[in-house]
């Protein structure tokens, strides 16, 4: 069945470093590919998604662009900040049923 | 409009019971999901309705846990004969018939099994 897998956390860094937080899928199809992020005390909300390959969401200085090549959609932000803070989920929706999974998540602590 | 909204917000209760779980979606979307989301750890998959047709109900742990959704709308999720494993955030979740919209995500259910 379909799988997402996210690289473990948490993921600790100084402001206006580099993020990458690597996600790669298992699915059969087409499916769409997000970015959720949950800061803390909140609930989860969308930060970008990419519905077909080569597709690059973008947004909040964030970018992801879906690699069918290698199964990829990675997260990056060129600079973060403390408010960057927060949890990561990359998501899988099937192309065929709608159904829609989840990656463990990745804690990001950013320090000043 | 509105977003989605669930009750209770916070639920405690002894090991053994019954609870329900309530979830009002956002008028006109026809998906709706359930995951439960442990302390520390990611969102598990329990169930997911899609209009008219039959749930997908593989992600359920357990025949304790049910869930129906009536008129296309409110959906309930019921736990069974409650344990102390089954304490989490129930977090319901709608969307609309695109598939590549995004899901909208109520505050969750805190649930307490003591």
């Amino acid at each position: 069945g379909n799988s997402v897998t996210q690289m473990e956390g948490p993921v600790t860094l100084s402001e206006e470093a580099f993020l990458t937080i690597n996600c790669t899928y298992t699915a059969t199809g087409y499916p769409s590919l997000f970015w959720y992020v949950q800061y803390p005390g909140e609930g989860l909300q969308l930060l970008l998604k990419a519905t077909k390959a080569d597709d690059k969401g973008s947004n909040k200085g964030f970018e992801a662009t879906y690699r069918k090549e290698t199964t990829s959609f990675h997260l990056e932000k060129g600079s973060v900040q403390v408010s960057d803070s927060a949890v990561y989920f990359c998501a899988l929706a099937s192309s065929n049923t709608g159904k829609l999974i989840f990656g463990q998540g990745t804690t990001l602590q950013v320090k000043p | 409009g509105a977003g989605v909204s669930q009750s209770p917000s916070n639920k405690v209760t002894e090991k053994g019971k019954d609870v329900e779980l309530r979830c009002d979606p956002i008028s006109g979307h026809t998906a709706l999901y359930w995951y439960r989301q442990s302390l520390g750890q990611g969102l598990e998959f329990l169930i997911y309705f899609q209009g008219n047709s039959a749930p997908d109900k593989s992600g359920l742990p357990s025949d304790r846990f049910s869930a129906e959704r009536t008129g296309g709308s409110v959906s309930t999720l019921t736990i069974q004969r409650t344990q102390q494993e089954d304490s989490a955030v129930y977090l319901c979740a709608s969307r609309d018939t695109f598939l590549g919209s995004p899901l909208h995500f109520g505050n969750g259910t805190r649930l307490t099994v003591t």
